[in-house]
């Protein structure tokens, strides 16, 4: 069974300092990755995903990760936070093709950027 | 913008009753999924609609029940509630069951049982 881990509840950052979110995964064969962002009161937004090629793949607002299958790891990035980019953030993970392709949700990390 | 909306945005139901959820996807999409959001947790997946059949489903009980219409909109229904149930529903659309370009979500059903 596939299963994400998002090993920190929160996560706070002063603006305009870097930020890292963490994730690892456990998925049998080649991953597909993805992070999302959800807003208060908001569904989530999709932010990027890795499905293969470069280890290091950019997305939406800033936001870039960096995967390494050694550590089974695709930690989320942004060199410089926004107080805006305050939110929950979910790593997801489905297998690649063949498998299932029902994406499992990490239990979210709440980014927190102090002015 | 033609995003996924849901209907309602919040609701109160009793233990024992039913309940029906509505989503429309997003303009161009064809394949709708819905998700348990428990509070804390990540979403949950419950099941997949895609040409009006169910392509997959979590592991959630057959309380749980969906549809899928002709135009791609769908309604998740939810049979003899428990306090346990309440929680965000999400509704996520996207072009074909694979979700390769990242799943487009409403703003979720609140559904509190009492």
């Amino acid at each position: 069974a596939q299963s994400v881990a998002q090993p920190e509840d929160q996560v706070n950052v002063a603006e305009g300092n870097p930020l890292t979110v963490k994730c690892t995964y456990s998925v049998s064969g080649n991953p597909y990755l993805f992070w999302y962002v959800q807003y208060p009161n908001r569904g989530l937004q999709f932010l990027l995903k890795y499905i293969t090629g470069d280890n290091l793949v950019k997305g939406s607002y800033g936001f870039e990760a960096e995967f390494n299958k050694s550590q089974t790891s695709f930690h989320l990035k942004k060199p410089s936070a926004l107080v805006s980019d305050s939110a929950l953030y979910f790593c997801a993970s489905r297998t690649g093709a063949g498998g299932s392709y029902i994406p499992t949700f990490g239990r979210g990390t709440s980014l927190i950027v102090h002015p | 913008d033609a995003g996924v909306t849901q209907s309602p945005t919040h609701l109160i139901k009793t233990r024992g009753q039913q309940v029906t959820l509505r989503c429309s996807p997003k303009s161009g999409h064809d394949t709708v999924s819905w998700y348990q959001q428990a509070l804390g947790q990540g979403p949950q997946f419950i099941f997949q609609y895609y040409e009006e059949e169910e392509r997959q489903r979590g592991n959630f009980p057959d309380r749980f029940s969906g549809h899928q219409f002709p135009n791609y909109s769908s309604e998740l229904n939810v049979n003899a509630l428990l306090l346990g149930d309440s929680a965000l529903y999400l509704c996520a659309s996207s072009l074909g069951t694979g979700g390769l370009n990242g799943y487009t979500f409403g703003s979720g059903t609140r559904l509190t049982v009492v």
